[in-house]
């Protein structure tokens, strides 16, 4: 089955900082989602990207279909940053999506 | 009022019994999941469906059973429980065109099993 690899697991960075974060797929899929988790363990649905870039406010991503890679930035990092992001991809041959393990992102004040 | 609710928010239950999650949406999905997330890990599919008549198996099915009793009610059975079930578990939905293929999740139910 299709592979989800997330990077880095774990960033720890000053309040202000900027953050990239990657997720890299083995195999073509129909489409990449990033999630946020916040320490309350709620899930959020920030981006929804099968390929190209999207913004929105501080946070952007880049989907790298052909070259099976996605990044998500994160600009002027804020505390209520922290939390676990997520990549998931969904499978073209059944539909589910298939998650990385996530990087843990913790913003120090 | 929260679009995907899920009951109960928490619920610690014995070995050997059987408990129902349950899931309520008003986003007029007719795609909803259920997932579970073990401490440090990312979410893992149990059962999916995609309409009212349409139900999958997912990743991790084994030990679960699921109803969709309505397009807005999808409601995950441990027929038996073991500690190994302890997690906590998400539903979501998506919808099936345009941006509604987006995943929108209920707060989860964190389940203990002693």
């Amino acid at each position: 089955g299709i592979q989800v690899e997330q990077s880095p697991p774990d960033l720890i960075l000053q309040e202000g900082a900027n953050s990239t974060l990657r997720c890299n797929f083995s195999d073509s899929v129909n489409n990449l989602q990033w999630f946020h988790q916040n320490p309350w363990g709620q899930l959020i649905n920030l981006f929804y990207i099968p390929s190209g870039t999207k913004q929105n406010g501080r946070l952007s991503a880049t989907t790298v279909a052909t070259e099976r890679y996605s990044l998500l930035y994160i600009s002027s990092s804020q505390t209520t940053d922290s939390g676990v992001y997520f990549c998931a991809v969904e499978s073209k041959s059944n539909y589910q999506l298939i998650w990385g393990a996530g990087t843990k992102l913790i913003i120090k004040p | 009022d929260a679009d995907v609710t899920q009951t109960p928010r928490n619920r610690i239950t014995k070995t050997g019994k059987r408990i129902m999650l349950e899931c309520s949406q008003t986003k007029g999905h007719d795609r909803m999941y259920w997932y579970r997330q073990d401490p440090g890990l990312g979410l893992r599919l149990i059962y999916y469906s995609f309409d009212v008549k349409d139900i999958n198996k997912g990743e991790i099915s084994d030990g679960y059973s699921v109803s969709r009793q309505a397009q807005a009610k999808f409601s995950l059975s441990l027929e038996s429980a073991i500690p190994n079930q302890t997690a906590l578990y998400f539903c979501a939905t998506s919808g099936t065109s345009g941006r509604t293929y987006e995943q929108y999740f209920g707060p989860g139910t964190r389940l203990t099993v002693t």
